[in-house]
């Protein structure tokens, strides 16, 4: 199976800060890579696709990059909406597989 | 407007059994490769199993924490997407979502088109 590690686990960001989530995966994944938005109580939200394709409705402050192995989710500037926790998910191959998950707080 | 909506959740033993239904509108369900996803109370998310279109047999793939225990399976005429859960265990407790696959460039990548969630409890 595919490992995803996540990095940070949690961070504190200010209002307007740029924020970077960095996503590992534990062999090459072809930017079969998915990044999603999770509020507390609610279902996650998918953001990005195949690493870097913004989904339909999405705002343009998320952008994501990477490919092989390494992949980054940025918040270009972030605000009281973007408080949540976010996950990455490989899917290049079975089982499909989540990071551990990166909350990002208020400072 | 494409919805989802699961229902069948609630507390059963363990050892016991549960069906979660999905109810698809706004598109064809069997044109579409569908997911189960769940998520244990205040942990992180784990994908539980795919089941392809009707183009691709509804062949169905399954993480090996549910494999021999869980099935998904189809109704076209109801338009609904099921889980048959047997064999339960206290580590299955979670909210489960259906979600949709999006197609594109011949690849089925993950879709904004996730459901409320159900939750399934499995206590003594």
């Amino acid at each position: 199976d595919i490992q995803m590690t996540q990095s940070p686990s949690s961070l504190s960001a200010s209002v307007g800060d740029r924020v970077t989530i960095t996503c590992r995966a534990s062999q090459v994944i072809n930017n079969y890579l998915a990044w999603f938005q999770q509020k507390p109580g609610k279902a996650p939200k998918s953001l990005i696709y195949a690493a870097s394709s913004l989904q339909s409705g999405v705002p343009s402050k998320f952008s994501g990059s990477g490919s092989g192995t390494d992949f980054t989710l940025t918040i270009s500037s972030l605000q009281p909406e973007d408080f949540a926790t976010y996950y990455c998910q490989q899917y290049n191959s079975y089982p499909l597989t989540f990071g551990g998950g990166t909350k990002v707080e208020i400072k | 407007e494409v919805q989802l909506v699961e229902s069948g959740g609630g507390l059963v033993q363990p050892g016991g059994f549960l069906r979660l239904s999905c109810a698809a509108s706004g598109f064809t369900l069997s044109d579409h490769y569908m997911d189960w996803v769940r998520q244990a109370p205040g942990k992180g998310l784990e994908w539980v199993g795919r089941s392809r279109n009707k183009a691709n047999s509804y062949t169905t793939e399954y993480a090996a924490s549910v494999k021999g225990r869980f099935t998904i399976s189809r109704d076209d005429s109801k338009n609904s997407l099921y889980l048959q859960m047997n064999s339960l265990k206290a580590e299955d407790t979670a909210v489960y979502y259906c979600v949709r696959a999006h197609y594109e460039s011949n690849i089925y990548h993950p879709s904004q088109y996730w459901g409320q969630g159900t939750l399934v409890t499995v206590s003594s």
